[in-house]
């Protein structure tokens, strides 16, 4: 059964980059079946998308974070990873990884089936 | 940007049927997924491609989508079921969230 863990600072200080791993256990994440995301989730507000990074290491992120996100992936670690810069008071929240499955032939399907718990990052001097 | 609307609240009594609408411009030419998140937790995925339940899923969670509108349906609603539900889809390479409803049982 695949688990996904994340991990990283839980404090992280106004202009500086927050850097978040997820490792992926119980199955490999070089498998061509997935996408690899992350979600974050503000304290009471819902989920905003993050992003999604294929096993050859294609990303696709969400326009309205694009210019200061960046997802990566090391398969030898069954780890990827993310990089968000500048970060301000509005990216306290708590970040989730997921795992997508994709697909589809006239409608193409995209969905999480697999999380983390979460880990909450707070963005204070 | 594409957007999918949902209502902030739905309530319902233990025993009934609960129905969350999700909006959006042709949303049923898409699929449509929806995830349930109980405080603390992290969400969990109940219907994916519109119709489809998950191992583990009660067959009491349902869901459907045509034209602009996807419909998640919970039968015969239990206690357990109080929570917040988000639909999400696909979009211009890009996943999109709906706002989230929270769905109480009274």
């Amino acid at each position: 059964q695949v688990q996904l863990q994340e991990s990283g600072p839980g404090l992280v200080k106004p202009s500086q980059t927050l850097s978040l791993t997820c490792t992926v256990s119980g199955g490999s994440i070089s498998s061509n079946n997935y996408y690899w995301s992350w979600i974050r989730q503000p304290a009471g507000k819902g989920l905003e998308w993050i992003g999604r990074i294929y096993t050859s290491g294609s990303t696709n992120y969400n326009p309205s974070l694009k210019s200061r996100v960046t997802i990566s992936i090391d398969t030898s670690k069954n780890q990827f990873s993310l990089k968000l810069s500048s970060v301000t008071a509005a990216d306290t929240a708590v970040y989730y990884c997921a795992r997508a499955a994709y697909g589809g032939q006239n409608y193409y399907y995209y969905y999480m089936d697999v999380w983390g718990k979460g880990t909450t990052v707070t963005v204070s001097s | 940007s594409y957007e999918l609307t949902q209502p902030p609240s739905v309530s319902v009594s233990p025993g009934q049927t609960a129905s969350i609408t999700c909006s959006g411009d042709k949303l049923g030419d898409k699929y449509a997924c929806w995830y349930q998140q109980k405080p603390g937790q992290s969400p969990v995925l109940v219907i994916y491609q519109d119709t489809n339940r998950p191992s583990g899923i009660p067959e009491r969670f349902s869901g459907s989508n045509s034209g602009n509108t996807a419909t998640l349906t919970i039968s015969g609603t239990q206690a357990m079921d109080e929570a917040d539900y988000y639909c999400q889809a696909w979009d211009s390479s890009t996943v999109v969230f709906g706002g989230g409803t929270k769905l109480t049982v009274l």
